[in-house]
């Protein structure tokens, strides 16, 4: 298996753009989660998923954050509109669901908002 | 969500020495825990996993967990630069558990 894909590697928009990340979780992965990470605040846990369901989106910041998983492999983390504050590294990640098990990193994505 | 407790650093230490790294947490329900790796401007990867109390040894990597303390400390003897990186720490957890992270420690280790 390839590993989680993310896309797009690199991303820079202006301030009031939407912009959408992707993710490809891992085949047989049944948990999916978004994080965002910063200097300031770690990683963050934003949302996640148990077999194509949201489960606790808590960590979503604001209203104009929304994701998606309409199957198995694919999810989406839309912004919009988008701000400076939201410029981030937003990783995505998946487990299969089981105790202790392992979750995979995809290589993320780097938001710039302008 | 289980939450940890980490020193951002920097801990910086010499090539040769022994690093210490070290994670507290407040769930005295937590049983296990992951130490993940991150090189700059990459993921975060699995090194290390302990689920008991007491030490965990792969490699020049040592995991220690202590739950009447409530802490899990990862060692790196005979450290290297190429060690340099941040060390995050999570609990593991039952079928459903979520991964839950510390800030992390970034370690430089200089020649």
């Amino acid at each position: 298996d390839a590993g989680v894909i993310q896309s797009p590697r690199h991303e820079v928009t202006e301030m009031g753009q939407e912009v959408t990340l992707r993710c490809k979780p891992i085949s047989g992965h049944n948990s999916l989660f978004w994080y965002r990470q910063t200097m300031m605040r770690g990683l963050e846990l934003l949302i996640y998923f148990n077999n194509n369901v949201p489960i606790d989106d808590s960590g979503m910041p604001e209203d104009r954050f929304s994701a998606k998983m309409p199957n198995a492999s694919f999810s989406t983390l839309k912004i919009q509109p988008s701000e400076p504050r939201d410029s981030a590294v937003y990783f995505c990640a998946s487990r299969q669901q089981g105790v202790n098990t392992e979750a995979f990193f995809g290589q993320g994505t780097r938001l710039t908002v302008v | 969500q289980k939450e940890v407790e980490q020193n951002s650093g920097p801990l910086s230490v010499p090539e040769g020495a022994i690093a210490s790294l070290n994670c507290t947490y407040s769930d005295r329900g937590s049983q296990s825990f992951f130490w993940y790796r991150q090189y700059s401007g990459k993921s975060p990867e699995l090194i290390m996993f302990i689920y008991s109390n007491g030490d965990k040894e792969d490699g020049r990597f040592t995991a220690q967990l202590n739950k009447a303390s409530q802490y899990v400390s990862l060692l790196i003897r005979d450290s290297q630069p190429s060690d340099s990186a941040t060390y995050l720490c999570a609990p593991g957890g039952g079928g459903s558990y979520i991964p839950t992270f510390g800030r992390g420690t970034s370690l430089i280790v200089h020649p």
